[in-house]
């Protein structure tokens, strides 16, 4: 079945570094997504992208859909300590409302104040 | 913005014992409910799809009279886990999606998840 590769598994960074996390696939995605996790709580969305190429920013957060759609990044510029948790991709394979999200293993970000 | 619940968020169980665990779209309709499964430390896994009215999807692997989802209204769905036994301890979450709507993407809103734990 489909898979998502995301790298690092875990980050221990220094408040205000920048970070920087990726997934690969070997499917073409529709859509990407990017999650965040805070323990013992479900998934909030942070950035969802549509078109290859594609780069958005929500705040310190920027995110790049890749162009073969293959691929994307997500950066976190000048860390805070909230920013700690778990950080997830998903890609849909269908335009839409018909698709089921595929997610990756997860980024764990721990920040040291 | 969208609010889903859980409920409970935390259950212990004999082993052999059924759970259910509700989840409901709080503010909107949801034509789409989505079951996950989480262990520790991983991704989630999504168990099966449920269209109001209408009978589950199942992914593979998982089990549908073991994993039984009822999503009778646009505002619950229902997950129980028959005849617990201790592989079943995890975390299940839920999302909800209105599906009505044509965009390019319909957002899952997700649940805050429930902790089952089978002793």
């Amino acid at each position: 079945g489909q898979q998502l590769n995301q790298s690092p598994q875990s980050m221990f960074i220094q408040e205000g570094e920048d970070v920087s996390m990726n997934c690969t696939s070997s499917s073409i995605f529709n859509t990407w997504l990017w999650y965040k996790q805070d323990p013992g709580e479900g998934p909030v969305l942070l950035i969802a992208l549509y078109k290859a190429g594609e780069l958005t920013s929500n705040g310190r957060l920027t995110a790049q859909f890749g162009i073969t759609r293959k691929d994307s990044f997500l950066n976190i510029s000048a860390s805070i300590p909230s920013d700690v948790g778990i950080y997830f991709c998903a890609g849909q394979l269908r335009s839409g409302n018909t698709g089921k999200l595929i997610f990756g293993q997860g980024t764990t970000l721990q920040v040291k104040p | 913005g969208a609010v889903v619940s859980q409920h409970p968020s935390r259950v212990i169980c004999k082993s052999g014992t059924s759970v259910k665990i509700e989840c409901r779209s709080l503010d909107f309709q949801a034509t789409t409910m989505f079951w996950y499964r989480q262990f520790p430390k991983k991704s989630l896994m999504l168990m099966a799809t449920s269209n109001e009215g209408s009978k589950a999807t199942y992914e593979q692997g998982v089990e549908k009279d073991k994993f039984l989802i009822n999503h009778a209204s646009l505002t619950l769905s229902t997950l129980t886990v028959t005849s617990a036994h201790p592989e079943d301890s995890s975390f299940y979450i839920c999302s909800a999606r209105d599906d009505r709507r044509q965009k390019n993407y319909n957002e899952q809103f997700f649940g805050p998840g429930t902790r089952l734990t089978v002793l």
